[in-house]
């Protein structure tokens, strides 16, 4: 089994519809990263946690929030979809503490918003 | 964070080394130099990092130069397998650990 799954992995929304998606880790760590990637582009990071009381914004946050639910699990929330959110969205996670960590990245969920 | 340049593609025979340079000239002393790669919008696998001195892993090696103002991953037997975009990230660790990605190098090996 994957150390990080995103569901779901493919969604289509209309405009204006709330749409969650979410991400679970069996790794044990205890950060949680949303990022976003447009074609072509890096990835752009939305929101980002240190631990299950630590909600932090990154760099794209706007139209977006986030929810650490638990350690394992990091939902991020489109309150009102707009087109131009379509993009490939990828959870992370890494461990706390020490000078270095790297993060492991989940498959990726394909949003398409009409 | 500092900024990283590198060259947009790439490409390199199959078998062959694949050296993919990267330029981080404003670096500060306590930032790391990472690598990670996309393979066709999968998501991000982190390869390796370094700070000072060269780095080697099972998947590939890190040079940083001297004055630590660029750097080379280098995969010493390129794969078909190993085509992909390929991210230079410089960043600070500890408690205010982000990675910022660029666009990265494309990476082509070729039959």
């Amino acid at each position: 089994d994957a150390d990080v799954t995103q569901t779901p992995r493919n969604r289509i929304t209309k405009t204006g519809k709330r749409i969650m998606l979410e991400c679970s880790q069996t790794k044990g760590h205890d950060r949680m990263y949303w990022y976003r990637q447009d074609p072509g582009l890096g990835l752009q990071l939305i929101y980002y946690s240190f631990d299950v009381k630590d909600i932090n914004k990154g760099e794209i946050s706007d139209g977006y929030s986030v929810s650490r639910q638990a350690q394992a699990k990091f939902s991020l929330s489109l309150e009102s979809a707009i087109p131009n959110q379509t993009a490939l969205y990828f959870c992370a996670t890494s461990t706390a503490g020490g000078a270095v960590d790297t993060q492991y990245f989940g498959p990726g969920t394909r949003l398409t918003v009409l | 964070d500092a900024k990283t340049t590198q060259p947009p593609s790439m490409d390199c025979a199959e078998g062959r080394a694949a050296n993919l340079p990267c330029n981080h000239s404003t670096i500060s002393g306590n930032e790391y130099v990472y690598w990670y790669r996309q393979i066709h919008s999968q998501g991000p696998q982190y390869i390796i990092h370094g700070l000072k001195n060269n780095e080697t892993n099972e998947m590939a090696s890190l040079i940083i130069t001297e004055d630590r103002k660029s750097s080379t991953l280098i995969l010493p037997h390129a794969t078909l397998r190993d085509t992909a975009v390929y991210y230079c990230i410089v960043s600070v660790g500890g408690s205010n650990y982000k990675l910022t990605f660029g666009k990265g190098t494309l990476l082509t090996v070729n039959p």
